[in-house]
């Protein structure tokens, strides 16, 4: 089955350390994205990448970092500089930058 | 630069009743238009789209949406809604072939009352 995967499902770290989201797609789409999402809150765009090697800050990017090694994936590390890191972090990709995302099914992250 | 306004943040209604979630986009060129729903603890499904056509769209679980270019609308509606329809609901925009991102609203919370 074609789709996007995210690993783990749910994430502790304590203050102060580094930790990367997985992010992993066999939909052979082009462009790659990572949001944000608050309770009550919608989605924030943090990176987007619309090819290997290649990828653009998005709206709240500060504290954050990615790289696009491969097409299939795209991992997100929130660093000890994101001062507000405890979210749901939600991975999508799309064929092209005008056609729909697709989404996986995110990672509850929890800093303590 | 195209937004997108969706003017609930929540929405309860009983079981079996209609239920329309309200979406208003701002744009000065022609754009797509997307319905998502979110499940609790999940990733955003797509529910339907608005490309070029009919303005009328459907999903295969009873909602339809209708562009209206003169109001800059997309209201999503289900004449019946079922207990499993509770979700948040996000409507998106975007530009065709351009440089732009999809705008994603801030969401509308569907809560179904037995």
């Amino acid at each position: 089955d074609g789709g996007i995967t995210q690993s783990p499902k749910y994430l502790f770290r304590k203050e102060g350390q580094n930790v990367t989201l997985s992010c992993e797609q066999n939909l052979n789409h082009d462009a790659m994205y990572w949001y944000r999402q608050d309770p009550g809150q919608g989605l924030r765009l943090i990176y987007y990448s619309q090819i290997v090697n290649d990828f653009q800050k998005g709206d709240i990017a500060e504290g954050y970092s990615v790289s696009r090694e491969k097409k299939e994936s795209f991992p997100l590390t929130v660093t000890s500089a994101q001062k507000n890191p405890t979210a749901f972090y939600l991975c999508a990709s799309s064929a092209g930058r005008s056609y729909e995302q697709y989404f996986g099914p995110g990672t509850r992250l929890t800093v303590t | 630069a195209q937004s997108v306004t969706q003017l609930d943040s929540q929405v309860p209604v009983f079981e079996e009743a209609p239920v329309e979630l309200r979406c208003n986009y701002s744009s000065s060129v022609s754009v797509y238009l997307f319905w998502y729903v979110q499940y609790p603890n999940q990733g955003l499904q797509l529910l339907l789209k608005y490309l070029s056509g009919s303005t009328l769209v459907k999903s295969i679980n009873g909602f339809e949406a209708e562009f209206n270019k003169s109001q800059t609308s997309f209201h999503l509606r289900k004449p019946s809604v079922h207990i499993s329809d509770t979700a948040e609901y996000f409507c998106a925009v975007n530009i065709p072939s351009s440089a732009s991102k999809i705008i994603f609203g801030s969401g509308t919370r569907l809560s179904i009352r037995p």
